[in-house]
């Protein structure tokens, strides 16, 4: 079945890293995919996304590349801050069921 | 434009008790999920609605889970009887939907079950 895969936790960085956060999907067709962020005692947010192969989604510094050819969408911010402290969901959407299906979650611990 | 809104955000209960959780997903949008998140985990559905449709319940467990979105807005789902494992975030989500809709989910806080 589908599938999404991500590092696995906790990342722990110094304030002003680069950051990167593994993510690859199984390769069922041609699924949109999204980095969904989740902060402590708050729900899902919607972080960025990307529809077709090659597509850059960005959103608040931080960036993910959809790679067909390796089946990943890898997260990275160049300079990460404490507020971004938080836990990052790869997804995948299946076309039919319109439904997502998340990796595990990687929880990002920035110190200052 | 409000969110998706959860209720309650926190809830315990003993086993074998009912329990009901009630969402209100954005406005205009047709789509509404409920996802379980267990600690440590990602979001797994459980069910989708097309307005008042249930169209993919596959992963509900229907002897003691049921869903209902009578009016094609808001939606409630119900536990009965609960049981220690159903201790656990239920998320409500909600999309714009339709043929042409955007896969794009927008999340509620959600609810945090607690069975003793």
């Amino acid at each position: 079945g589908n599938s999404v895969t991500q590092m696995e936790g906790p990342v722990t960085l110094s304030e002003e890293a680069f950051l990167t956060i593994n993510c690859t999907y199984t390769a069922t067709g041609y699924p949109s995919l999204f980095w969904y962020v989740q902060y402590p005692g708050e729900g899902l947010q919607l972080l960025l996304k990307a529809t077709k192969a090659d597509d850059k989604g960005s959103n608040k510094g931080f960036e993910a590349t959809y790679r067909k050819e390796t089946t990943s969408f890898h997260l990275e911010k160049g300079s990460v801050q404490v507020s971004d402290s938080a836990v990052y969901f790869c997804a995948r959407a299946d076309t039919g069921r319109r439904a997502l299906t998340f990796g595990s979650g990687t929880r990002l611990q920035v110190q200052p | 434009e409000a969110g998706v809104v959860q209720s309650p955000r926190y809830k315990i209960i003993e086993k074998k008790q009912p329990v009901a959780f009630w969402c209100n997903p954005i406005s205009g949008h047709n789509t509404l999920y409920w996802y379980l998140q267990n600690l440590g985990q990602g979001p797994e559905l459980l069910i989708r609605y097309e307005n008042e449709e249930a169209v993919d319940d596959s992963q509900l467990p229907k002897d003691r889970f049921s869903a209902e979105r009578l009016k094609g807005v808001d939606s409630t789902l119900k536990i009965q009887p609960a049981e220690l494992g159903d201790s656990a975030v239920y998320l409500c989500a909600s999309s714009p939907g339709g043929l042409a809709g955007s896969y794009e989910q927008y999340f509620g806080p959600g609810t945090r079950l607690t069975v003793t």
